[in-house]
Protein backbone atom coordinates (compact mmCIF):
# COMPACT_ATOMS: atom_id res chain seq x y z
CA UNK A 1 0.00 0.00 0.00
CA UNK A 2 0.81 3.60 -0.58
CA UNK A 3 0.02 7.10 0.26
CA UNK A 4 -1.82 7.71 3.69
CA UNK A 5 -3.88 4.89 5.08
CA UNK A 6 -7.55 5.65 7.02
CA UNK A 7 -10.37 3.06 8.85
CA UNK A 8 -12.45 2.57 9.23
CA UNK A 9 -14.12 4.75 6.06
CA UNK A 10 -17.15 4.86 8.14
CA UNK A 11 -18.33 4.97 11.33
CA UNK A 12 -21.65 5.43 13.49
CA UNK A 13 -21.31 5.38 17.33
CA UNK A 14 -23.56 6.07 20.36
CA UNK A 15 -22.87 9.04 22.46
CA UNK A 16 -21.62 6.07 25.45
CA UNK A 17 -19.79 4.42 22.96
CA UNK A 18 -16.04 3.87 22.55
CA UNK A 19 -14.22 3.40 19.04
CA UNK A 20 -10.88 4.38 17.58
CA UNK A 21 -10.01 5.77 14.14
CA UNK A 22 -6.88 4.36 12.76
CA UNK A 23 -4.13 5.98 10.09
CA UNK A 24 -1.08 4.38 8.49
CA UNK A 25 1.31 6.24 6.34
CA UNK A 26 3.70 4.41 3.82
CA UNK A 27 5.66 8.05 2.67
CA UNK A 28 8.46 8.02 5.55
CA UNK A 29 7.34 10.90 6.61
CA UNK A 30 7.77 11.82 10.59
CA UNK A 31 4.85 14.13 11.28
CA UNK A 32 1.07 13.21 11.61
CA UNK A 33 -1.93 15.08 11.96
CA UNK A 34 -5.59 14.79 13.15
CA UNK A 35 -7.65 17.39 10.89
CA UNK A 36 -11.67 17.71 11.52
CA UNK A 37 -14.02 18.77 8.73
CA UNK A 38 -17.56 20.01 9.58
CA UNK A 39 -19.61 21.45 7.47
CA UNK A 40 -19.29 25.14 6.17
CA UNK A 41 -16.47 25.31 8.06
CA UNK A 42 -12.40 25.51 7.43
CA UNK A 43 -10.09 22.68 7.77
CA UNK A 44 -9.44 22.23 11.89
CA UNK A 45 -6.19 21.36 13.10
CA UNK A 46 -6.56 19.27 16.43
CA UNK A 47 -3.39 16.96 16.72
CA UNK A 48 0.64 16.91 15.49
CA UNK A 49 2.74 14.74 16.12
CA UNK A 50 6.41 14.53 15.29
CA UNK A 51 8.59 11.92 16.06
CA UNK A 52 5.98 10.15 17.83
CA UNK A 53 5.79 12.83 20.27
CA UNK A 54 2.57 15.48 20.25
CA UNK A 55 3.66 18.60 19.94
CA UNK A 56 0.16 20.18 19.40
CA UNK A 57 -2.92 20.04 20.60
CA UNK A 58 -5.34 22.86 19.65
CA UNK A 59 -7.56 23.01 22.65
CA UNK A 60 -9.33 19.77 21.86
CA UNK A 61 -11.87 18.59 24.03
CA UNK A 62 -10.59 15.13 25.74
CA UNK A 63 -12.71 12.72 24.77
CA UNK A 64 -10.73 12.95 21.80
CA UNK A 65 -7.74 11.34 22.59
CA UNK A 66 -4.64 10.67 20.03
CA UNK A 67 -2.26 7.82 20.44
CA UNK A 68 1.27 7.78 18.47
CA UNK A 69 2.77 4.47 18.58
CA UNK A 70 5.41 4.95 15.94
CA UNK A 71 5.93 7.26 13.26
CA UNK A 72 3.71 5.46 10.94
CA UNK A 73 0.74 4.69 12.76
CA UNK A 74 -1.87 7.15 14.33
CA UNK A 75 -4.63 6.51 16.13
CA UNK A 76 -7.60 8.59 17.71
CA UNK A 77 -9.30 7.22 20.69
CA UNK A 78 -12.98 8.08 20.95
CA UNK A 79 -15.42 7.88 23.81
CA UNK A 80 -18.86 9.75 24.75
CA UNK A 81 -18.50 11.74 21.98
CA UNK A 82 -21.46 14.44 21.31
CA UNK A 83 -23.57 14.68 18.42
CA UNK A 84 -21.79 18.11 17.59
CA UNK A 85 -18.76 16.14 16.79
CA UNK A 86 -19.89 14.15 13.98
CA UNK A 87 -18.04 15.03 10.82
CA UNK A 88 -15.38 13.93 9.08
CA UNK A 89 -11.76 12.73 10.47
CA UNK A 90 -8.73 13.35 8.27
CA UNK A 91 -5.55 11.74 9.12
CA UNK A 92 -2.18 13.25 7.55
CA UNK A 93 1.21 13.31 6.97
CA UNK A 94 4.26 15.43 6.06
CA UNK A 95 8.16 15.50 6.25
CA UNK A 96 8.59 17.69 9.28
CA UNK A 97 11.67 19.74 9.25
CA UNK A 98 10.85 22.41 6.14
CA UNK A 99 8.23 25.27 6.26
CA UNK A 100 7.71 23.93 2.45
CA UNK A 101 6.62 19.83 2.90
CA UNK A 102 3.30 19.74 2.08
CA UNK A 103 0.74 17.58 3.70
CA UNK A 104 -0.75 14.03 2.39
CA UNK A 105 -4.30 13.45 3.11
CA UNK A 106 -5.55 10.01 3.95
CA UNK A 107 -9.32 9.51 2.78
CA UNK A 108 -10.86 10.32 6.10
CA UNK A 109 -13.49 8.42 8.49
CA UNK A 110 -17.02 10.21 7.92
CA UNK A 111 -18.24 9.57 11.59
CA UNK A 112 -21.84 9.69 12.80
CA UNK A 113 -22.63 10.59 16.32
CA UNK A 114 -26.17 9.44 17.23
CA UNK B 1 -6.29 34.19 15.99
CA UNK B 2 -4.34 33.46 12.51
CA UNK B 3 -7.10 33.47 10.20
CA UNK B 4 -7.43 32.59 6.07
CA UNK B 5 -10.04 33.87 4.31
CA UNK B 6 -11.87 32.99 0.87
CA UNK B 7 -15.17 33.32 -1.33
CA UNK B 8 -17.16 30.61 -0.86
CA UNK B 9 -18.39 30.64 -4.22
CA UNK B 10 -19.94 29.30 -5.90
CA UNK B 11 -17.62 30.41 -8.78
CA UNK B 12 -19.30 29.19 -12.19
CA UNK B 13 -17.32 29.36 -15.42
CA UNK B 14 -17.54 27.95 -19.02
CA UNK B 15 -15.26 25.18 -20.21
CA UNK B 16 -11.88 26.67 -22.01
CA UNK B 17 -12.01 29.85 -19.24
CA UNK B 18 -9.72 31.11 -17.28
CA UNK B 19 -10.85 30.21 -13.44
CA UNK B 20 -9.82 33.06 -10.78
CA UNK B 21 -9.44 31.68 -7.16
CA UNK B 22 -8.55 33.98 -4.44
CA UNK B 23 -7.38 33.77 -0.67
CA UNK B 24 -6.04 36.50 1.79
CA UNK B 25 -5.00 35.82 5.10
CA UNK B 26 -4.04 37.70 8.13
CA UNK B 27 -0.84 36.77 9.71
CA UNK B 28 1.95 38.79 7.90
CA UNK B 29 4.88 36.51 9.35
CA UNK B 30 3.47 33.32 7.10
CA UNK B 31 5.84 31.50 5.21
CA UNK B 32 4.38 29.28 2.69
CA UNK B 33 1.25 28.93 0.87
CA UNK B 34 -0.97 26.20 -0.75
CA UNK B 35 -3.61 25.13 -2.86
CA UNK B 36 -5.54 22.21 -2.59
CA UNK B 37 -8.33 20.77 -4.21
CA UNK B 38 -10.73 18.24 -2.36
CA UNK B 39 -13.76 16.67 -4.52
CA UNK B 40 -17.33 15.86 -3.10
CA UNK B 41 -17.02 13.48 -0.74
CA UNK B 42 -12.79 12.84 -1.22
CA UNK B 43 -10.00 14.23 1.01
CA UNK B 44 -7.50 17.18 -0.19
CA UNK B 45 -4.85 16.42 -2.81
CA UNK B 46 -2.00 19.15 -2.93
CA UNK B 47 -1.96 21.42 -6.44
CA UNK B 48 0.64 23.16 -5.67
CA UNK B 49 2.83 25.55 -3.04
CA UNK B 50 4.71 29.20 -3.44
CA UNK B 51 6.91 30.56 -1.09
CA UNK B 52 7.89 33.71 -3.07
CA UNK B 53 6.39 36.67 -3.98
CA UNK B 54 5.12 36.16 -7.67
CA UNK B 55 4.17 33.56 -10.11
CA UNK B 56 5.10 30.01 -9.87
CA UNK B 57 3.06 28.42 -12.96
CA UNK B 58 2.70 23.97 -13.22
CA UNK B 59 0.76 23.52 -16.30
CA UNK B 60 -2.49 24.90 -16.67
CA UNK B 61 -1.93 26.22 -12.55
CA UNK B 62 -0.58 29.58 -11.85
CA UNK B 63 0.08 30.46 -7.88
CA UNK B 64 0.43 34.34 -7.36
CA UNK B 65 2.06 35.46 -4.19
CA UNK B 66 1.77 38.85 -2.70
CA UNK B 67 3.02 39.25 0.82
CA UNK B 68 2.78 42.68 1.12
CA UNK B 69 -0.75 42.80 0.25
CA UNK B 70 -1.05 39.44 2.04
CA UNK B 71 -3.05 37.71 -1.04
CA UNK B 72 -2.58 34.43 -2.60
CA UNK B 73 -4.56 33.04 -5.62
CA UNK B 74 -4.37 30.04 -8.00
CA UNK B 75 -5.33 30.71 -12.13
CA UNK B 76 -6.96 27.75 -13.76
CA UNK B 77 -6.37 28.14 -17.40
CA UNK B 78 -8.31 26.69 -19.88
CA UNK B 79 -10.71 25.23 -17.02
CA UNK B 80 -12.16 22.03 -18.06
CA UNK B 81 -15.25 20.38 -16.23
CA UNK B 82 -12.70 18.07 -14.18
CA UNK B 83 -11.58 20.86 -12.42
CA UNK B 84 -14.77 21.05 -10.53
CA UNK B 85 -14.28 21.10 -6.81
CA UNK B 86 -13.68 22.89 -3.81
CA UNK B 87 -10.12 24.58 -3.96
CA UNK B 88 -8.52 25.17 -0.31
CA UNK B 89 -6.40 27.67 0.51
CA UNK B 90 -3.57 26.80 2.99
CA UNK B 91 -1.16 28.66 5.25
CA UNK B 92 1.98 27.81 7.26
CA UNK B 93 2.31 30.66 9.81
CA UNK B 94 3.48 28.15 12.36
CA UNK B 95 6.38 26.20 11.00
CA UNK B 96 8.80 24.28 13.05
CA UNK B 97 10.77 21.41 13.03
CA UNK B 98 7.93 19.82 14.14
CA UNK B 99 5.86 19.89 10.89
CA UNK B 100 4.00 21.95 8.98
CA UNK B 101 0.60 22.98 10.84
CA UNK B 102 -1.23 24.66 8.03
CA UNK B 103 -4.71 27.20 9.09
CA UNK B 104 -6.85 26.53 5.86
CA UNK B 105 -9.52 28.45 4.70
CA UNK B 106 -13.19 27.53 4.09
CA UNK B 107 -12.51 26.82 0.01
CA UNK B 108 -14.13 28.14 -2.89
CA UNK B 109 -16.22 25.92 -4.63
CA UNK B 110 -15.26 25.77 -8.60
CA UNK B 111 -17.60 24.79 -11.38
CA UNK B 112 -16.91 24.62 -14.93
CA UNK B 113 -19.81 23.90 -17.20
CA UNK B 114 -19.18 22.10 -20.94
Amino acid sequence: ETGVTQTPRHLVMGMTNKKSLKCEQHLGHNAMYWYKQSAKKPLELMFVYSLEERVENNSVPSRFSPECPNSSHLFLHLHTLQPEDSALYLCASSQGGSPNSPLHFGNGTRLTVT
Amino acid sequence: QKEVEQNSGPLSVPEGAIASLNCTYSDRGSQSFFWYRQYSGKSPELIMFIYSNGDKEDGRFTAQLNKASQYVSLLIRDSQPSDSATYLCAVNSGFNQAGTALIFGKGTTLSVSS
